[in-house]
């Protein structure tokens, strides 16, 4: 079964500090995303990976950073947390590439920044 | 730039009746077509999607889309509901003609009473 992991359901941090979300697939998919979601506003691009080291901005990158050092893990990096990155992050990933492919998501970090 | 729209925010219906979710794009092409549903706590998962042909697409869960390509709609039914459909429902749009981000609508939510 396909499978998307978080390494955490829920987040406390204060401002200013170092955040790491790891984010862990299973199925061998080539694609990463990194999304927030916050309410009226849907999911918004972060970053994305379409391979190992690689990695490609999307609509909100300010203020984050990734990592992807091996093709099942994608980590999103918070360098320095501000409140307004207080929202639910969620890591996705897919199949190469023609668009077509479904993304599976995985349940989202719930963080709050203090 | 290619967008998504969906108008309702919150949706109420009772247990039993038909359900009629909205989803309009705005992208000159006929793009690839996607419904995802998010469960209270939970990443999202796929419905249904649409690439050409048949435009009448049946997906899990016994939802059904219809495209609509005159009226750039991509519009997401169920004739029953049930107390277990209650989650918020996703419409996402990628430009097709190989790999391009998916943009995502803000979500309906959707409540069900007894």
């Amino acid at each position: 079964d396909v499978k998307v992991t978080q390494s955490s359901r829920y987040l406390v941090k204060r401002t200013g500090e170092k955040v790491f979300l790891e984010c862990v697939q299973d199925m061998d998919h080539e694609n990463m995303f990194w999304y927030r979601q916050d309410p009226g506003l849907g999911l918004r691009l972060i970053y994305f990976s379409y391979d190992v080291k690689m990695k490609e901005k999307g609509d909100i990158p300010e203020g984050y950073s990734v990592s992807r050092e091996k093709k099942e893990r994608f980590s999103l990096i918070l360098e320095s947390a501000s409140t307004n990155q207080t929202s639910m992050y969620l890591c996705a990933s897919s199949t190469r590439t023609s668009g077509q492919e479904t993304q599976y998501f995985g349940p989202g970090t719930r963080l709050l920044v203090l | 730039a290619q967008s998504v729209t969906q108008p309702d925010i919150h949706i109420t219906v009772s247990e039993g009746a038909s359900l009629e979710l909205r989803c309009n794009y705005s992208y000159g092409a006929t793009p690839y077509l996607f419904w995802y549903v998010q469960s209270p706590g939970q990443g999202l998962q796929l419905l249904l999607k649409y690439f050409s042909g048949d435009t009448l697409v049946q997906g899990i869960k016994g939802f059904e889309a219809e495209f609509k390509r005159s009226q750039s709609s991509f519009n997401l039914r169920k004739p029953s509901v049930h107390w277990s459909d209650a989650a918020e429902y996703f419409c996402a749009v990628v430009p097709g003609g190989g790999y391009q981000k998916v943009t995502f609508g803000i979500g309906t939510k959707l409540q069900v009473i007894p």
